[in-house]
């Protein structure tokens, strides 16, 4: 069945960068799109960008500075990384396939000072 | 960008009450080229992922009970309700993505 899983940290300094990883399974990432979204604590959904199955990419233009996505086909994975993080950063991010309905439990992660 | 407008942002309701949710978009979201409306609602709950419930502004997802409806085409959108229960209190979002993806701001339904 589809699945997907985010991993990475939970504290990120100020300044740094974060970098997390969707491992999918029951689909390949050529045939589906993965999107990022993520959610500070008691706020709204944001969405942040989009690996799409032909291998290109789009932005939040909110992050598109300091915003990367990029996948691993082999490896059924897709990479979020984001660089000068602030305290603002603070949420969970999620990895999900939007037009279908499946989610990864999401990530929390906290940036501090 | 497309912005989405979602209103109200907060509704407190008793069991049994219809309500309503609008999501007005700053462009049309309607294709052309198919006549569907790329717009989305879905419903979150406390420490979950969110649950699509409606898909091209009218469709239900499979499982989503009937009181769930989705309306509305171009750029205003509406998601109601009827006869709500307990298991629907929760957060609802609206979803464009005729363009780059934008949610709303988001509603919160709670218990008078």
């Amino acid at each position: 069945q589809v699945q997907l899983k985010e991993t990475g940290p939970d504290l990120v300094q100020l300044t740094q960068t974060l970098s997390i990883t969707c491992t999918v399974s029951g689909f390949s990432l050529t045939t589906y799109n993965v999107h990022w979204v993520r959610q500070p604590p008691g706020k709204g959904l944001e969405w942040m960008g989009a690996m799409w199955n032909g291998g290109g990419t789009d932005y939040n233009s909110a992050f598109k500075s300091r915003l990367s996505i990029s996948r691993d086909t082999s490896k059924s994975q897709v990479f979020l990384k984001m660089n000068s993080l602030q305290t603002d950063d603070t949420a969970k991010y999620f990895c999900a396939m939007l037009g279908l309905d499946y989610w990864g439990q999401g990530v929390m992660v906290t940036v501090s000072s | 960008d497309i912005v989405m407008t979602q209103s109200p942002f907060s509704l407190a309701v008793s069991e049994g009450e219809m309500v309503t949710i609008n999501c007005k978009s700053s462009q049309s979201l309607l294709s052309s080229g198919n006549q569907k409306n790329y717009l989305a609602w879905y419903q979150q709950k406390p420490g979950q992922s969110p649950k699509l419930l409606i898909y091209y502004a009218s469709t239900r997802q499979s499982g989503v009970p009937d009181r769930f409806i989705g309306s509305g085409s171009g750029t205003d959108f509406t998601l109601t309700i009827s006869d709500v229960q307990a298991e629907d209190l929760a957060d609802y979002y609206c979803l464009q993505h005729y363009s780059s993806p934008t949610f709303g701001a988001g509603t919160k339904l709670e218990l008078k």
